[in-house]
């Protein structure tokens, strides 16, 4: 079983709709992030959170450390919002650094 | 210009060949990272290094090998290359291991 799990791989929506993006995983954490990886292959990081809520223009994430979940929310949703969306946590124990990747949540947003 | 660097932006060699992957990185940061990204498997990590002293295999380092050469350079090297070995191949780096800046990708074909 992945440690990372995101849900849903696949989304299509139109324009203006609110997306939403889950990811949980199984390890103690001690960040989350949220990457965009748009068509060319260039990974970008949106958020990373240890806690709580954090919003940035149209894009919010948010956190629940008791259930070992996250989300990932686009209002207004736009097709420049087009892109393969990636979970990622580092562990709050011993072992590797760096970070544990879900298998990415494909969206297609269209006009 | 980039903060990440990565040489070469596409490659493709045949089986047995060696081949070295260049990342480089201006953001003055003491940790680097190798990753690989499969379809529907993620990115995964191959090695990591705190300092030009300090080098650390990851989940998946078998059939490749790393040079730290000064804090701004880290190569990865397939020895051997063979066909489960295509995949696109990120170089990152951090700070502190927690907010991760990714470069551009290298996508490798191994015929």
């Amino acid at each position: 079983k992945n440690e990372v799990e995101q849900s849903p791989q696949n989304l299509t929506a139109q324009e203006g709709e609110f997306i939403t993006i889950n990811c949980s995983y199984s390890v103690g954490i001690s960040a989350l992030h949220w990457l965009q990886q748009h068509p060319g292959g260039g990974i970008v990081s949106l958020f990373m959170l240890s806690s709580g809520k954090k919003k940035h223009g149209r894009l919010i994430a948010t956190i629940n450390i008791q259930e070992k979940h996250s989300s990932l929310h686009i209002t207004a949703s736009h097709p420049r919002d087009s892109a393969v969306y990636i979970c990622a946590v580092r562990g709050s124990g011993g072992g590797a650094d760096g970070l544990t990747f879900g298998k990415g949540t494909h969206l297609i947003i269209q006009p | 210009d980039a903060d990440v660097t990565q040489t070469p932006r596409n490659r493709i060699t045949k089986t047995g060949k060696r081949i070295m992957l260049e990342c480089s990185q201006t953001k003055g940061h003491d940790r680097m990272y190798w990753y690989r990204q499969d379809p529907g498997l993620g990115l995964r990590l191959i090695y990591y290094s705190f300092d030009v002293k300090d080098i650390n295999k990851g989940e998946i380092s078998d059939g490749y090998s790393v040079s730290r050469q000064a804090q701004a350079k880290f190569s990865l090297s397939l020895e051997s290359a063979i066909p489960n070995q295509t995949a696109l191949y990120f170089c990152a780096t951090s700070e502190d291991g927690y907010e991760q800046y990714f470069g551009p990708g290298t996508r490798l074909t191994v015929t």
